[in-house]
């Protein structure tokens, strides 16, 4: 069970779009659909944004997107805004009943 | 409204044991899996453990595994965590999270608001 890689950071404009990538392997990420991104403001807890790679919840801006190829899944944010900047958090399925996270991506709204 | 409460949490010595609890209401507990999703100070997320309805599939993080123990009472609506043998690093906050499906899949879409385990001595 090794954690998924995200990059520590990922920074962007007002009204940019930004992706961040999600790198696992063929017993995670390359797998199974069961991709699920999470968004974390400080000292909140985390929401909820995507889930089996590209479906987004209730409630969940249509500015959020997921993707996936092989080993490695992707979260876009387009139309960067201010209250975007969080932690963000992939997580996978990893089979017989177990399930890992990324190391997490810090976002900075320049 | 779905709510998920942790309690249990505390400061324990480095050896010791520690049982969580979470209480959950606002859905039918026994249509879905759960988890157990611990957060460092500081740190990132790292899932712990997971059980599904009823039960029948558990499955724990390596760092935990043969030493924490996840269970749940459908009956009560409470899921559970013992944790054994504790150490320094299981210093966290740990939040019980419900899964969207039957199984550990791994989309969790509710999360309460942690409970605080602190292991020093």
């Amino acid at each position: 069970q090794s954690a998924l890689t995200q990059p520590a950071s990922v920074s962007g404009s007002p009204g940019q779009s930004i992706t961040i990538s999600c790198t696992g392997s063929s017993s995670d990420v390359g797998s199974y659909d069961l991709v699920s991104w999470y968004q974390q403001h400080p000292g909140k807890v985390p929401k909820f944004m995507i889930y089996e790679v590209n479906k987004r919840p209730s409630g969940v801006s249509n500015r959020f997107s997921g993707s996936k190829s092989g080993n490695t899944a992707s979260l876009t944010i387009s139309g960067l805004q201010a209250e975007d900047e969080a932690d963000y958090y992939c997580c996978s399925n990893a089979g017989y009943s177990t399930v890992v996270f990324g190391g997490g991506t810090k976002l900075t709204v320049l | 409204e779905v709510q998920l409460v942790e309690s249990g949490g505390g400061l324990v010595q480095p050896g010791r044991s520690l049982r969580l609890s979470c209480a959950a209401s606002g859905f039918s507990f026994d249509d879905y899996a759960m988890h157990w999703v611990r957060q460092a100070p500081g740190k990132g997320l790292e899932w712990v453990s997971g059980i599904s309805w009823n039960s029948g599939s558990i499955g724990y993080a390596d760092s935990v595994k043969a030493r924490f123990t996840i269970s749940r009472d459908n009956a009560k609506n409470s899921l559970y965590l013992q944790m054994n043998s504790l150490r320094p690093e299981d210093t966290a906050l740990y939040y019980c999270v419900r899964d969207m499906g039957y199984g550990v899949q791994g989309n969790c879409d509710y999360w309460g608001q942690g409970t605080l385990v602190t292991v020093s001595s």
